[in-house]
Order: C-alpha cells, then structure tokens, then sequence
C-alpha cells in the first residue's frame, strides 16, 4: 500500500512562496499507474484540488491557482513538490498530498496544516 | 471550473438508507465516468469509498454504492450506522478548454440521528 507524508513550514508570510514536498514509500513514484496530486482544505471548510504530476514531469493544475503554482518531481527520492507563490491568508489551510488514479485521489497523507501570518 | 454541487446537509436515522447527491455539468460528471466519493471523519484524511463511479475499494463496506445519470452522480449508504456520520465529497475528472483537471464538490454533511 503505498503511503505518503507532507512535510514543509507550518507558517508562511503573506506575498512569499509556499513549498511543501510529499515523500512516498510503498511504491515508486515512476510507477506509471499514478499521478500525484496536492489537494488542500481550508479550516472548516471543503476540499479543493491543487493539481498532479506524473513521474514525466507533465503537470496539470486547477486552473484557477495555475498562475500560482509550480509542481515537480525528485523520482531518485521518490519526493514530489509543490511551490504556491504569492500567498494570502486565504492560502492558510490543510494541504494534503495523494496518489491519483484514473482522476481519484486514492492514498492520501495525513495533512499538513500551513498558515499564512505575519 | 466549478464546484460540483453536493446537499449542504443529510440526516438518517440508524439502519435506514440515505443518498447525497452530486451534480456537475457535462464538463465534468456527464462526460467521464470518473466520479469518485470520499468520507471526511473530523481532523481526519478523507477516505476514498467509491472510484469510477461505482468501484469499491477492497475494505470499503459493501454498504455504500455509486450511480450516476446524466450530469448528476449519487452516493447510496445503506443500513445507517453511527460510525457513518461524517462529511462526504464527491470528485470528478475535468475538462476544458482542452485541459484536464479534477473537480471536488462543496460537501454533505451526514448526521445519523
């Protein structure tokens, strides 16, 4: 079973860049079986879907961060990153990273909470 | 790109059924069969139900289900019980304008009385 963990700063300032990295154990991250994704939730809030990248390197993004972010992949640390730059305080939320298969975020991490505060 | 549009709120009392309900556009939901469901428990990982519309992953109670017609996908949860109270959200494969996305609906509430 594949298995994923967040990890980046808790508290970001607002107008810097967010950037968190998903390390994924159980499985390759070349695997051709899944793209991965970063899904966030503001508190109290629903979920939204940041975007996903496969172990090529193609990326697909909410069109309505894209200006925003930047996703890459480290497939030799079996890593894979998000960046969302020029952050506000509607940025602050729990970011989630999953595996997607056939669109469905399917293992999910445990969430990292990240707020945007001066 | 919208949200897809889920009942703010549903209540059941226990053994009984329930549906939440999941509607799109023909961008999302009507297009793909790539519908998938999701329980929330609070401060908790959402848990994926239901892929492809009406796939269960193994472990998964046989007593939720999926459907879909037209523009609207439903999630069927039979014999309430109390450890189902919790939120649920729909998601679908997107697209537009030639690009792929994912879509998340705003969420339902179950409160099992």
């Amino acid at each position: 079973q594949v298995q994923l963990q967040e990890s980046g700063p808790g508290l970001v300032k607002p107008s810097e860049t967010l950037s968190l990295t998903c390390t994924v154990s159980g499985d390759s991250i070349s695997s051709p079986s899944y793209h991965w994704g970063w899904i966030r939730q503001p508190p109290g809030k629903g979920l939204e879907w940041i975007g996903s990248i496969y172990y090529s390197g193609n990326t697909y993004y909410n069109p309505s961060l894209k200006s925003r972010v930047t996703m890459s992949v480290d497939t030799s640390q079996n890593q894979f990153s998000l960046k969302l730059s020029s952050v506000t305080a509607a940025d602050t939320a729990v970011y989630y990273c999953a595996s997607e298969y056939s669109s469905s975020p399917t293992y999910w991490g445990q969430g990292t909470l990240v707020t945007v505060s001066s | 790109q919208s949200a897809l549009t889920q009942p703010a709120s549903v209540s059941g009392s226990p053994g009984q059924s329930i549906t939440i309900s999941c509607t799109g556009t023909s961008s999302d939901v009507g297009s793909y069969n790539l519908v998938s469901w999701y329980q929330q428990h609070p401060d908790k990982a959402p848990k994926l139900l239901i892929s492809e519309v009406t796939k269960r992953p193994s472990g998964v109670s046989n007593r939720f289900s999926g459907s879909k017609s037209g523009n609207t996908a439903s999630l069927t949860i039979s014999g309430l019980q109390a450890e189902d109270e919790a939120d649920y959200y729909c998601c679908s494969h997107a697209s537009e304008g030639g690009s792929a996305s994912v879509v998340f609906g705003g969420g339902t509430k179950l409160t099992v009385l």
